[in-house]
């Protein structure tokens, strides 16, 4: 099983380029989500899908873009990027359940960025 | 006010050794999970143990076992008989309202590093 897939692992942009960060997920999971990861601060949510063609913010969302056109792949894009975007990205997908078993958030292999 | 605190920075514990990693979290919705993950220092996510908001026993998983305490909002990670490959960060997270499947992804706290020693 290939889980959920993250491409590119590692990314070197200049400031103000555009890229876009590519997830799948062959799990069939409805939710989707994007985070980021700063030293000392965890992982914080970006963007979320509970299901395709439905998006929302979380609680970083200023300067990335989401859309989710299918159940598989949910990218993100950088529209302009910044030095304070350098991080490390995580992309997770879990089922939908009113059951709380199995709910667990399965983790891509992350994206390091820097934007130089 | 933080969602998930985790005041431990940093761990060193002795292989072999019971190793408890604290969490506590805040919310007013009565329908919640808690995640720990392992964050090995090759950067991957690794799902350790669950507990629901209803669930009325502590959560066991082979050597890992969460102390939930609903009225404390306390959910500890045990580590019994720590070995050297358990040496990683650790974070607890939060998922609030299951009720209507309204997830909106996880909370996360800052994490613990825990040095395991020989």
């Amino acid at each position: 099983n290939a889980g959920v897939t993250q491409t590119p692992k590692f990314q070197v942009l200049k400031t103000g380029q555009s890229m876009t960060l590519q997830c799948a997920q062959d799990m069939n999971h409805e939710y989707m989500s994007w985070y980021r990861q700063d030293p000392g601060m965890g992982l914080r949510l970006i963007h979320y899908s509970v299901g395709a063609g439905i998006t929302d913010q979380g609680e970083v969302p200023n300067g990335y873009n989401v859309s989710r056109s299918t159940t598989e792949d949910f990218p993100l894009r950088l529209l302009s990027a910044a030095p304070s975007q350098t991080s490390v990205y995580f992309c997770a997908s879990s089922y939908s359940s009113l059951d709380t078993k199995n709910t667990e958030a399965f983790f891509g292999q992350g994206t390091r960025l820097t934007v130089v | 006010a933080q969602k998930i605190t985790q005041t431990q920075p940093g761990m060193f514990v002795q292989e072999k050794e019971a190793v408890t990693l604290d969490c506590t979290y805040d919310t007013s919705d009565p329908s919640y999970g808690l995640f720990w993950y392992k964050q090995p220092s090759s950067g991957e996510m690794i799902f350790l143990i669950y507990q629901g908001s209803y669930d009325q026993q502590n959560a066991t998983e082979g050597r890992y076992s969460l102390n939930f305490q609903k009225a404390r909002k306390s959910a500890n990670l045990v580590i019994s008989a720590s070995q050297l490959g358990d040496s990683a960060m650790y974070f607890c997270a939060m998922r609030e309202g299951f009720s209507g499947g309204g997830a909106d992804g996880l909370t996360f706290g800052k994490g613990t590093h825990l040095i395991i020693q020989p």
